[in-house]
């Protein structure tokens, strides 16, 4: 049983399209997050929601709006996608902010 | 926010050796985690370790929160071993990645 789990694995789009990455964890946790990793392998948080609720925001562009329908599920979305978007993305959860965290496989993005 | 350094950037070991990979970190943490990423790109979670020593198998790592470090130990290490290590500092709920070891065992 996957306990975090993103779709797509690969994502290969056109500049300025919009797309979305699900993700859903099985494992009761409260606290889901966005990461990205650039071509150098660099991981970047970009959000933390609690419970539903968004509690780290760190200076993504507002192009990037994630959302939470229930604890088990952080989707993000992206508009008008650029050539710097091209990264993986990872889904993580953790049982709270302080408790170890859980990657999903990652989420490959080619912006063309 | 919290700095974090990892050292050394790269290591390349024969097969059946012992190594350490070190992590410092500019504040004080609510936890510090080492994470494993293989070849396939996938993060493991391996320690969460805000204080104190752990042990799994041939891995442990050992953090000194008043001195700002943790280090990683691997034993007997396996071609299976290679990736990339980082170390992740939790603070505020927020955290702050290292920039990752790049391990190669070779055979």
């Amino acid at each position: 049983d996957t306990a975090v789990s993103q779709t797509p694995k690969y994502l290969v789009t056109q500049m300025g399209n919009d797309k979305s990455i699900k993700c859903e964890q099985n494992l009761g946790h409260d606290t889901m997050y966005w990461y990205k990793q650039d071509s150098k392998k660099f991981l970047k948080i970009m959000f933390s929601y609690n419970n539903k609720e968004l509690i780290i925001n760190e200076t993504v562009p507002n192009r990037f709006s994630p959302k939470s329908p229930d604890k088990a599920h952080l989707n993000l979305h992206i508009n008008s996608l650029e050539l710097g978007d091209s990264a993986v993305y990872f889904c993580a959860s953790s049982q709270d902010v302080t408790q170890p965290q859980h990657f999903g496989d990652g989420t490959r993005l080619s912006i063309l | 926010g919290i700095q974090v350094e990892q050292s050394p950037p790269d290591l390349i070991l024969q097969e059946g050796a012992n190594s350490t990979l070190r992590c410092n970190f500019s504040d004080s943490v609510n936890n510090l985690q080492w994470f494993h990423q293989n070849p396939w790109g996938q993060l493991i979670n391996l320690f969460y370790i805000p204080s104190g020593t752990k042990q799994n198998g041939r891995l442990s790592a050992t953090t000194v929160a008043t001195e700002r470090y943790s280090l990683l130990y691997i034993s007997s290490s396996q071609t299976t071993d290679s990736g990339v290590y980082f170390c992740a500092a939790f603070n505020a709920g927020k955290s702050t990645f290292g920039d990752g070891t790049t391990l190669t065992v070779k055979p």
